[in-house]
């Protein structure tokens, strides 16, 4: 079974100041991961994905995020915060790539980033 | 730029009634989703849906629930007779067959009385 885990519920971090939102992964296989960031009373909207090649992606909105097979981890981040980007974080990891009709993805937790002036 | 849409925005019902949510996907994708996120929690896969039949389900679409492609542009979910705990939000979900990146919309937040 796959599954992805965000160790924390909430980070903070003054604006300017650099980000990182961690997530780890357990999939058997090679790991499909997305980011999606979800805004207060919206849906989720996508910020990146990792599926193969380089394991610095880049996305949406200047994240970026980091694939580190050893540690089965896929941390997004960004270098400098902006106040806007304060909004609720998941990472997901998907079963198979374009395996048939299933290809639901699973989510983390979620973690909810406030960035202050 | 195309994206998917649903509709109500938010839905409030009775325990016990019947309930339909409708998607839009967009336009050109093959394959849809429903996920539902309880207020607080993580965001958990129903359904999955191509070729006009359920690919996939999780433990949580059981009888009550039902998916349907009525036509070529709308993707329903219907709760038959909800409870309680259905109360959450529900998101429809679209991709194409040549890409995973799954496209989602609004959410329609449901609640139950």
């Amino acid at each position: 079974a796959q599954s992805v885990a965000q160790p924390e519920d909430q980070v903070n971090v003054a604006e300017g100041n650099p980000l990182t939102v961690k997530c780890t992964y357990s999939v058997s296989g090679n790991p499909y991961l997305f980011w999606y960031v979800q805004y207060p009373n919206r849906g989720l909207q996508f910020l990146l994905k990792y599926i193969t090649g380089d394991n610095l992606v880049k996305g949406s909105y200047g994240f970026e995020a980091e694939f580190n097979k050893s540690q089965t981890s896929f941390h997004l981040k960004k270098p400098s915060a902006l106040v806007s980007d304060s909004a609720l974080y998941f990472c997901a990891v998907l079963r198979g790539w374009l395996t048939g009709g299933g290809n639901k993805l699973t989510f983390g937790t979620g973690t909810q980033l406030k960035v202050e002036l | 730029e195309p994206e998917v849409t649903q509709t109500p925005s938010h839905q409030v019902t009775q325990m016990g009634q019947e309930v339909i949510l409708r998607c839009v996907p967009i336009s050109n994708h093959l394959y849809f989703y429903w996920y539902r996120q309880i207020l607080g929690q993580k965001v958990e896969f129903l359904v999955s849906f191509y070729n006009n039949e359920i690919s996939e389900k999780s433990e949580i679409f059981d009888d009550q629930f039902s998916v349907e492609r009525p036509d070529g542009s709308n993707f329903t979910l219907k709760i038959r007779s909800t409870k309680l705990e259905d109360s959450a939000m529900y998101f429809c979900a679209s991709r194409t067959n040549r890409d995973n990146e799954q496209f989602f919309g609004p959410g329609t937040r449901l609640t139950v009385l």
